[in-house]
């Protein structure tokens, strides 16, 4: 059971690039989402996508995109990488609430660190 | 908006000690709590959750509190053992579906 893959695990680009991470579940979920995590800053999320076919803002997705291309996949683009996008990127799903809270349990890929030069 | 802090940015312990990571919050509104662990080059992942209406909660080593009136979220390991080493994140949830505000993160090293 892989849980979250994301690809690339590194990228490195000049400022300007364009790029698309890669994000797929396969435990069935119907919520992805995209984080990104900065030193101090914890984890921000960029967008995210309820259900297959529907994808919202999250704090920061400003310089973005996303794609939900079924309920497996979901991916986020950099049109024009600037040095301020360089962070982790942290792609979830979740579809388990806990009996306690309600909560939705996230679970997390490994990440790609991107870094924009 | 909501915001989450935390008061110690790193912890070192001795195994065998107990460890208490502190998280204070703004959002008063917030539906449950959860606690996140994340470790070297992995994505962070969930140890454990309270509701609002919950003063505390009691898992496998961990209890994790919660004091609304001063808007503070602590979770405490027993008996902290070195593959407890990790960051350690305290997260809001509230009624946005699925979006979670998370804290800073705390360093906690155990030292064998």
């Amino acid at each position: 059971n892989a849980g979250v893959t994301q690809t690339p695990k590194f990228q490195v680009l000049k400022t300007g690039q364009s790029m698309t991470l890669q994000c797929a579940q396969d435990m069935n979920h119907n919520s992805m989402y995209w984080y990104r995590q900065d030193p101090g800053m914890g984890l921000r999320l960029i967008y995210y996508s309820a259900s297959e076919g529907t994808t919202d803002k999250g704090e920061v997705p400003n310089g973005y995109n996303v794609s939900r291309l079924n309920k497996r996949e979901f991916s986020l683009r950099l049109e024009s990488a600037a040095p301020s996008q360089t962070s982790v990127y942290f792609c979830a799903s979740s579809e388990t609430r806990t009996r306690i809270s309600g909560a939705n349990v996230l679970t997390f890929g490994a990440g790609s660190r991107l870094t924009v030069l | 908006g909501e915001s989450v802090g935390l008061h110690l940015p790193t912890l070192s312990v001795q195994e065998g000690d107990n460890s208490i990571i502190n998280c204070a919050y703004s959002n008063s509104a917030s539906d449950y709590f959860i606690w996140y662990k994340q470790e070297s080059g992995k994505g962070p992942q969930f140890i454990i959750d309270i509701r609002s209406n919950m003063d505390k909660r009691q898992g496998q080593r961990v209890t994790v509190l919660l004091n609304k009136t001063v808007k503070h979220l602590s979770l405490q390991i027993a008996a902290t053992q070195p593959g407890d080493s990790a960051v350690y994140f305290c997260a809001l949830g509230g009624t946005s579906y699925g979006k979670l505000t998370f804290g800073q993160g705390t360093i906690l090293t155990v030292h064998p």
